[in-house]
């Protein structure tokens, strides 16, 4: 079974903080995703990645940035945290054996901004 | 630009009842993926079922099932034989296979009914 990572389940931080998420997963999948989930607004795409370096803004991509080192890893960085961005996050990653290939999700971040 | 539509916030439905979920989209491309996932209370997206829009045939998983209609641009998915552990959030899903880029619905929350 493909396995998506996130490291925290939740996390508190405060205004201005720089935040990190993490996200790894265990199948070599190519490309990675990172959406924030909001009530009424269902899952929007902050960033994507296509391989290792590379990414692409989605479409809410102010306020964030995201680093791809490894192919594993897929990192979510708040560059200076604000209380707008209290939310859920959840990483996705693209791959199998049967197409179309399916998201495989973590189990989400829920992030407090203080 | 791409937008996905899922015109019922909240749906209920008795237990083993037939219930359908509606879901829209638009889109110029020709070439493209179409899915259903659920997000249980637990957090985690799991695949509920997936479409190719060059296959006319409507996809089928057990008791789930979907009317996809390329023309209208509608993708509906339909759950037979309602179970308690199908109340949850359901997202339809659009996939651009040129790019992987996708985009969610709002959502739906269906609740089963004792």
């Amino acid at each position: 079974d493909v396995k998506v990572t996130q490291s925290s389940r939740y996390l508190v931080k405060r205004t201005g903080e720089k935040v990190f998420l993490e996200c790894v997963q265990d199948m070599d999948h190519e490309n990675m995703f990172w959406y924030r989930q909001d009530p009424g607004l269902g899952l929007r795409l902050i960033y994507f990645s296509y391989d290792v370096k590379m990414k692409e803004k989605g479409d809410i991509p102010e306020g964030y940035s995201v680093s791809r080192e490894k192919k594993e890893r897929f990192s979510l960085i708040l560059e200076s945290a604000s209380t707008n961005q209290t939310s859920m996050y959840l990483c996705a990653s693209i791959g199998g054996i049967q197409k179309p290939q399916p998201q495989h999700f973590g189990d989400g971040t829920r992030l407090s901004i203080l | 630009a791409q937008t996905v539509t899922q015109s019922q916030p909240e749906m209920s439905v008795q237990e083993a009842e037939t219930v359908t979920l509606s879901c829209t989209y638009d889109t110029s491309e020709s070439d493209y993926y179409l899915f259903w996932y659920k997000q249980p209370p637990s957090r985690q997206m799991i695949l509920v079922i997936r479409q190719e829009a060059y296959k006319q045939q409507n996809a089928t998983e057990n008791r789930f099932s979907v009317n996809f209609q390329k023309a209208a641009k509608s993708f509906s998915l339909k759950i037979s034989d309602s179970q308690l552990g199908d109340a949850a959030m359901y997202f339809c899903a659009y996939r651009r296979r040129r790019d992987d880029k996708i985009i969610f619905g709002k959502g739906t929350r269906l609740h089963i009914l004792p």
